[in-house]
């Protein structure tokens, strides 16, 4: 099976950068996922990773290292609205390509 | 281009009753997901349906639970019996179901929340 580890709860300033680890073990790793929601909303898309390295789109960027099992999501230029919890997801070959997801990060911007 | 659907938003129900959740997938496409989350929690999965298959369900308890995508229609999580542990928000998604040339990533809809009083 798999296990996706990241911290409960984060507290960053307005303007701040902020990283959220996330670690995983999985026998057929087949992408890892990141995903924004805030409270009683959806799940929203933010990022993909499938190969080692940085993918940036805009303030949000995702790393990966695969032979580490460990990714992590950084927030620049922290804004009010990125108050959200973030969810890390994992897709396993073996697990039918469905995704496992970690139990997510609540991230709290203050002013 | 309609996202990923579901009703109803919020949903009351007595223990021993039926919860019945559908969700309607977005245009184009053919996986359907459905994960339940609790306060406070991550997602957790259920059940991995096509048209008219059950792909997997190994998240989905054995007994009270059943889910469908038939051919026409929408999909539905269907909740027998209803205790009040199955309060939670039921989340469904859906994928084009193409891995090669996407991300393939999960488009989810606003989901249900379900209470059992």
């Amino acid at each position: 099976g798999q296990n996706i580890d990241q911290p409960t709860e984060m507290t960053a300033t307005e303007g701040a950068i902020v990283q959220i680890n996330c670690t995983y073990q999985t026998s057929g790793f087949n992408g890892l996922f990141w995903y924004q929601q805030h409270a009683g909303e959806a799940p929203t898309f933010l990022s993909y990773n499938v190969l080692d390295g940085l993918e940036e789109k805009g303030r949000f960027s995702s790393f990966l290292s695969r032979s580490k099992g460990y990714s992590y999501l950084l927030l620049k230029e922290l804004q009010m609205k990125d108050s959200a919890s973030y969810l890390c997801a994992v897709r396993d070959k073996a697990a039918g390509n469905k995704l496992t997801f970690g139990g997510g990060t609540r991230v709290l911007v203050k002013p | 281009n309609a996202g990923v659907m579901q009703n109803p938003r919020h949903l009351v129900r007595r223990r021993g009753q039926e919860a019945r959740l559908r969700c309607s997938p977005m245009k184009g496409h053919s996986h359907v997901y459905w994960y339940r989350q609790l306060p406070e929690e991550g997602l957790k999965f259920m059940v991995y349906l096509q048209k008219e298959n059950i792909i997997d369900e190994s998240g989905m308890p054995k007994e009270r639970f059943s889910a469908e995508f038939p051919k026409e229609g929408p999909s539905i999580l269907r909740i027998q019996q209803v205790v009040r542990g199955d309060s939670a928000a039921y989340f469904c998604a859906s994928s084009p179901g193409f891995v090669t040339t996407t991300y393939n990533e999960q488009f989810f809809g606003p989901g249900t929340r379900l209470t059992v009083l």
